[in-house]
């Protein structure tokens, strides 16, 4: 049973243009959601998180939005740089005793020059 | 940020035998490591958790006799996959925490697993 899911294998955007990356999940007991970078032969980078009390965090180019009724978060970064291409993975996190991170199964971000 | 590294980054190993990855955190004290398995176009896998000093808890449906783990001290864990077979080629990744707090993991490069 997949709990966080991400549906779109990849997308390509135009360097300047805005990316969008969507995330569902299935679990209303998540209480954090945080994005996650990865390059080749890297392992996954911290990029940001939104708590579940709240709707919109940003940092920088990224901003996290979360809609709790729909179960759905999205980040977006603006304007997109070829550097930002890489693999883009969704995770979301329950506390209290025997959180753990769940993942999504990532997205290829692709920014064309 | 905070590092961690893995060792070895590739290995190819014979049916049957075991194989050892190491997972340490270079510039920080892990009181929490985790170990993950990411199989082609799926999510990353939370295999186990183990707090420094004391047993692995493994997820449900993770042999803890076939992946044996050792945290043996606040900057290294270990992975040993026991008489390995075709099906645990994967890639393996750890990731580390300082506070034990989920959301502050660091993540190693990962190790590539390819039993034959």
């Amino acid at each position: 049973d997949q709990q966080v899911k991400q549906n779109s294998p990849s997308l390509s955007v135009q360097e300047g243009r805005i990316s969008i990356l969507n995330c569902d999940y299935t679990n209303s007991m998540f209480d954090y959601f945080l994005w996650y970078k990865k390059y080749p032969a890297e392992g996954p980078t911290f990029l940001i998180s939104i708590s579940s009390i709240k709707d919109k965090n940003e940092d920088g180019r990224f901003t996290v939005f979360l809609n709790k009724s729909a179960k759905h978060l999205s980040l977006h970064i603006v304007p997109s740089q070829p550097g930002d291409s890489a693999v883009y993975f969704c995770a979301a996190l329950t506390t209290g005793a025997n959180s753990k991170l769940t993942f999504g199964k990532g997205i290829t971000l692709s920014v064309r020059p | 940020g905070a590092v961690v590294s893995q060792h070895p980054s590739r290995v190819i190993c014979k049916s049957g035998t075991s194989v050892k990855i190491e997972c340490r955190s270079l510039d920080f004290q892990a009181t929490t490591m985790f170990w993950y398995r990411q199989f082609p176009k799926k999510s990353l896998m939370l295999m186990a958790t183990s707090n420094e000093g004391s047993k692995a808890t493994y997820e449900q449906g993770v042999e803890k006799d076939k992946f044996l783990i050792n945290h043996a001290s606040l900057t290294l864990s270990t992975l040993t996959v026991t008489s390995a077979h075709p099906e645990d080629s994967s890639f393996y990744i750890c990731s580390a925490t300082a506070g034990g707090r989920q959301e502050t993991q660091y993540f190693g490069p990962g190790t590539r697993l390819l039993v034959l």
